[in-house]
């Protein structure tokens, strides 16, 4: 069982630079999102989908972008890193509905440090 | 809207010692209330959950949390400390008609052999 992979683990930036950070999950959720981890701060989420083609802010949602084309993926965007978004990013799943325990499913984060 | 509180960012335990970790939330409606535990380099890992059933809560690893509502509190304890216990520890709420998860900042556990 795979459950939420996150592509890719580590990346580099030079300011200024966009990339696209991955996440698929195949436990078909229909709740996806995106955190971010910093020292002493906990996660924080920066965007959030409910459903193929549906998305939301989070809490610091500026700089990033998200899109929702199907059920299993939730791709994360960059248009222009700066180096306040070095952090380490988390994806995370949960079930929706009658079926929904509260639990998030994370995935094992990527890295990414902005020069 | 919902918010976590851990106090202390490091804990310091010998081992065999109790563990205890403080988390205190808010929240506007019935919480659920979560524990999560991250190692080293690696994604977090759900320990225990609270979901408005039994109010003392087991998890894995031998870890359980009491809800005390009056308190608005959520406190994580092991009886006796191993080294692989040696992690960080989060918090965490949401709504129950919510879906977005809010978490504490986080407390590191060092055991001491």
């Amino acid at each position: 069982n795979a459950g939420v992979t996150q592509t890719p683990k580590f990346q580099v930036l030079k300011t200024g630079q966009s990339m696209t950070l991955q996440c698929a999950q195949d436990m078909n959720h229909e709740y996806m999102s995106w955190y971010r981890q910093d020292p002493g701060m906990g996660l924080r989420l920066i965007h959030y989908s409910v459903g193929a083609g549906i998305t939301d802010q989070g809490e610091v949602p500026n700089g990033y972008n998200v899109s929702r084309s199907t059920t299993e993926d939730f791709p994360l965007r960059l248009l222009s890193a700066a180096p306040s978004q070095t952090s380490v990013y988390f994806c995370a799943s949960r079930e929706t509905g009658t079926a929904n325990t509260g639990e998030l499913f994370f995935g094992e984060g990527s890295r990414l440090t902005v020069l | 809207a919902q918010s976590v509180t851990q106090l202390g960012s490091h804990v310091s335990v010998s081992e065999g010692a109790l563990v205890l970790l403080r988390c205190n939330y808010s929240s506007s409606v019935p919480p659920y209330l979560f524990w999560y535990v991250q190692y080293p380099n690696q994604g977090l890992q759900l320990l225990l959950k609270y979901t408005s059933a039994a109010t003392l809560v087991k998890g894995i690893n031998g870890f359980e949390a009491e809800f005390k509502k009056s308190e608005t509190s959520f406190h994580l304890t092991k009886p006796s400390a191993h080294m692989s216990d040696a992690a960080e520890y989060f918090c965490a709420v949401s709504a129950t008609n919510d879906y977005k998860l809010s978490f504490g900042a986080g407390t590191t556990v060092t055991v001491r052999a």
